[in-house]
């Protein structure tokens, strides 16, 4: 299975700044995506990395406060915008891979807190 | 649309006895289904994945579980708990099944925490 570094494991914040999370892994991979767990909390899917184009959003987040990029099919990055206490939370890498190998690996992840 | 139940908050058991954690899901297609675990400040782990081969799937550490599409349920057991197993458990419900006309996107269940008692 694929191999994710991500950076960095955690971060304390001050509010009104930003923060961006790397995410690279060892092999190309065609599926990206970014998660994020807040406290006590399962995992929600923040958005899709898409590779050369606009990453794919959920409902409920936006481009303005989570700008992603993914220049290629190793490495992408988060962005955290504008942070305020709520943002608090493990942001997540994860690769999946398509046919015989199918299955998905996760980033160690980003403990955030904002203060 | 798909989405993913687990059935209990909380589950504890006494060490060597049996580990049920229940998860039911919803889904427009034929789906895979995984179980994932995370221990305290730890990363995320696979224990087992349905991908519509065998139905009862067999993963890491002892843990199986049985896909009964009747049911729409992919309950995790295990025969015996270990102290090392008291953990969060997910269950996970994806449309993808390694082809490249679905979103890949995964769906997390709520989360069962497993507490092992000595």
């Amino acid at each position: 299975s694929a191999v994710i570094s991500q950076k960095p494991s955690r971060d304390i914040c001050q509010r009104g700044t930003s923060l961006t999370i790397q995410c690279q892994v060892d092999s190309q991979v065609t599926m990206m995506f970014w998660y994020r767990q807040q406290p006590g909390q399962s995992l929600t899917l923040i958005a899709t990395a898409n590779q050369g184009s606009e990453a794919t959003y959920e409902s409920g987040f936006v481009i303005d406060k989570f700008p992603i990029s993914r220049p290629n099919l190793t490495f992408s990055t988060l962005t955290v915008s504008n942070m305020s206490p709520e943002d608090s939370s493990i942001y997540l890498c994860s690769v999946g891979r398509q046919g015989a190998n199918y299955g998905y690996t996760f980033g160690s992840g980003t403990r955030l807190t904002v203060v | 649309a798909q989405s993913v139940t687990q059935l209990d908050s909380h589950v504890s058991v006494s060490e060597g006895t049996p580990v049920l954690l229940r998860c039911n899901y919803s889904s427009s297609y034929s789906p895979s289904l995984f179980w994932y675990v995370q221990h305290p400040n730890k990363g995320l782990q696979l224990l087992l994945k349905y991908t519509s081969a065998a139905t009862l799937v067999k993963g890491i550490n002892g843990f199986e579980a049985e896909f009964k599409k009747s049911e729409t349920s992919f309950h995790l057991t295990k025969p015996s708990a270990h102290m090392s197993d008291a953990a969060e458990y997910f269950c996970v419900v994806s449309d993808a099944r390694g082809g490249s006309s679905n979103t890949g996107k995964l769906i997390f269940g709520q989360g069962t925490t497993l507490q092992v008692k000595p």
